[in-house]
């Protein structure tokens, strides 16, 4: 079965800083994909990014963007120039390729607080 | 843009009644999830859903649960005697063909069962 591990429960950056958030992923696949949600306050859950396992290329999104190491499983994402309004709870998820429903599998969260 | 939309946004619901939470997915995508968030834990999936019928169910997704697409638009979510433990944000999801689609979420249904 496939796990997601954020071994960050909170973490805190200064307004304007880079901040890195760390995922593991266990699996024995090797189609899947991996993203990153956004949870602001409201509870709605934002698609911040994503990364397909077959790209070696590492993803962007303007200011976030991920290191992802296929051999070590691990999915980290990179927050630049941060702003206020990146204060959320981030979810990192893993979801197969190709099979009959690509459910998500979330991890615990990490909770960012960007200050002022 | 095009986006999921989810009724209604809060529920309060004695324990032991029916609860029906609605979803209406992006129109061409034909793939539909639910998912639960209990408050202060991690998401966790419920169910999906394609081509008229359950594609898979997680254990929480017992018989107190049952889905259902009644028309061409919305997706429901049912549970059909509500428990404490029920008491959880709501997420709908759906995503298009092929296995590359990303899901998008709804804003979700905050469910407070007492």
């Amino acid at each position: 079965a496939q796990t997601v591990t954020q071994s960050q429960p909170e973490m805190s950056v200064q307004e304007a800083e880079t901040v890195t958030l760390s995922c593991t992923y266990d699996t024995s696949e090797s189609n899947y994909y991996l993203f990153w949600y956004k949870q602001p306050p409201s509870r709605q859950m934002i698609l911040v990014i994503r990364q397909e396992a077959y790209k070696q290329q590492n993803a962007t999104e303007n200011r976030f963007s991920v290191n992802f190491q296929k051999a070590a499983k691990s999915f980290s994402l990179k927050i630049s120039d941060s702003q206020l309004g990146d204060t959320a709870m981030y979810f990192c998820a893993f979801a197969n390729y190709g099979g009959a429903t690509n459910k998500l599998i979330f991890g615990t969260g990490t909770l960012l607080a960007v200050q002022p | 843009e095009p986006e999921v939309t989810q009724t209604p946004s809060h529920q309060v619901t004695q324990m032991g009644q029916e609860v029906i939470l609605r979803c209406v997915p992006i129109s061409n995508h034909l793939y539909f999830y639910w998912y639960r968030q209990i408050l202060g834990q991690k998401v966790e999936f419920l169910v999906s859903f394609y081509n008229n019928e359950i594609s898979e169910k997680s254990e929480i997704f017992d018989d107190q649960f049952s889905v259902e697409r009644p028309d061409g638009s919305n997706f429901t979510l049912k549970i059909r005697s509500t428990k404490l433990e029920d008491s959880a944000m709501y997420f709908c999801a759906s995503r298009g063909t092929g296995g590359r689609e990303t899901q998008y979420f709804g804003p979700g249904t905050r469910l407070l069962v007492l």
